[in-house]
């Protein structure tokens, strides 16, 4: 069974700055299988990335993902207030980390 | 436009049933596997199972395994859990979504199952 740990659990960053959060897997997987979400609030969850770098309709530019093997990544180049939210990443459609949030200063 | 109505949630005694559905529209249903996913208050997202397109092959998480059936009514446009042998630590927010291979692109707005005494 693949367990994704996500780190940090919390991000603190100010508009305009770069967040990076990270999303491992306990054993190697294939990047097809990794997908990003944002969620704030009160909402559902909406998909970010798909097939670990691939961006969903409707996504920023700013949003942005990497990686392989293990490690994973979504970088959001320049934040925006509204950017503020938890992320989670997933893995085969199945198993989510726990979640990352990001805070707007 | 697509869209995911969840119904069926409500406060229901340990060890009771309840089953939810969810109705879809916008896309052809039969087309895409289907999944459940569920969120406790204040936590994180849990998948919970998935359905393939015609409803011959379902995948559950370990937790619900032998309590809870995922099934589909394709010709209604209609995605279904039945939950049994309902526990505390099922009480969640409970969220239909759609498989686009390997993630998820659309979720209804969720129904809150609570499992109390």
């Amino acid at each position: 069974e693949v367990v994704l740990t996500q780190s940090p659990g919390t991000l603190s960053l100010s508009p305009g700055e770069r967040a990076t959060l990270s999303c491992r897997a306990s054993q190697r997987v294939g990047s097809n299988y990794v997908a990003w979400y944002q969620q704030k609030p009160g909402q559902a969850p909406r998909l970010l990335m798909h097939g670990a770098s691939t961006r969903a309709t409707g996504i920023p530019d700013r949003f942005s993902g990497s990686g392989s093997g293990t490690d994973f990544t979504l970088t959001i180049s320049r934040l925006e207030p509204e950017d503020s939210a938890v992320y989670y990443c997933q893995y085969y459609g199945q198993t989510f980390g726990q979640g990352t949030k990001v805070e707007i200063k | 436009e697509v869209q995911l109505v969840e119904s069926g949630g409500g406060l229901v005694q340990p060890g009771g049933s309840l089953r939810l559905s969810c109705a879809a529209s916008g896309f052809t249903l039969r087309s895409h596997w289907m999944t459940w996913v569920r969120q406790a208050p204040g936590k994180g997202l849990e998948w919970v199972a998935n359905i393939k397109q015609d409803g011959s092959e379902a995948v559950y998480v370990d937790s619900v395994k032998g309590r809870f059936t995922i099934s589909r009514d394709n010709a209604k446009n209609s995605l279904f859990l039945q939950m049994n042998g309902l526990r505390a630590d099922d009480t969640a927010v409970y969220y239909c979504a759609r498989d686009v291979g390997y993630a998820v692109d659309y979720w209804g707005q969720g129904t809150l199952v609570t499992v109390s005494s």
